[in-house]
């Protein structure tokens, strides 16, 4: 397998824009992740899906967040409209159960908004 | 509400000396602890994890951790560093009783190790 496959790698945008990130977990894994990187508040987590349904999103910072999951293999977080304060690396991650197994994480996109 | 705390931003140590990353966590009933390291502009890989058992759990290139039950806390080891160590490395937990849940990180601490 290729493991967790996030696109765009890079992503600059101006303030105002419509952002998409894309995520296609690892096969068979049947919980996704979102996670968000920065410097000041390290490593949070935005939203999870068990089985294609969202299941806690109280991580999601604002409205204009959303993410969504329309089958196994592909999930998308959307930014609209974008601020230069959501300038971070997202992550989106999989696991096969949500228990003891380690969650195995994409390269990550690095979104930078001007 | 489960919590993770990386009490050093920075750890620094000399190529071949032991060096330990410390970890301390907070979850309501047992836990299942985890160690992941990040190298620049890479994602998380996945270094080890302590479900039950043995508190002292093995795990990739070298490293080791000793999950401590009474200090709540799961550092991370190695007994002899090396240069190509040098990283962030975050601690993470979810409750054994919060299979549903998503793991939960500390901020991270950036081990750097001289040659």
């Amino acid at each position: 397998d290729a493991g967790v496959i996030q696109s765009p790698r890079h992503e600059v945008t101006e303030m105002g824009q419509e952002v998409t990130l894309r995520c296609k977990p690892i096969s068979g894994h049947d919980y996704l992740f979102w996670y968000r990187q920065t410097m000041m508040r390290g490593l949070e987590l935005l939203i999870y899906f068990n089985n294609n349904v969202p299941i806690d999103d109280s991580g999601m910072p604002e409205d204009r967040f959303s993410a969504k999951m329309p089958n196994a293999s592909f999930s998308t977080l959307k930014i609209q409209p974008s601020e230069p304060r959501d300038s971070a690396v997202y992550f989106c991650a999989s696991s096969s159960r949500a228990g003891n197994t380690e969650a195995f994480f994409g390269q990550g996109t690095r979104l930078t908004v001007v | 509400a489960q919590s993770v705390a990386q009490p050093e931003d920075q750890v620094n140590v000399a190529e071949g000396n032991p060096l330990t990353v410390k970890c301390t966590y907070s979850v309501s009933g047992n836990p299942y602890l985890f160690w992941y390291v990040q190298y620049p502009n890479r994602g998380l890989q996945f270094l080890l994890k302590y479900i039950t058992g043995d508190n002292l759990v093995k795990g990739s290139y070298g490293f080791e951790a000793e999950f401590n039950k009474s200090q709540t806390s799961f550092h991370l080891k190695k007994p002899s560093a090396l240069v190509s160590d040098s990283a962030l490395y975050f601690c993470a937990v979810r409750g054994y009783n919060q299979a549903g849940t998503a793991l939960i990180f500390g901020k991270g601490t950036t081990l750097s190790v001289s040659s």
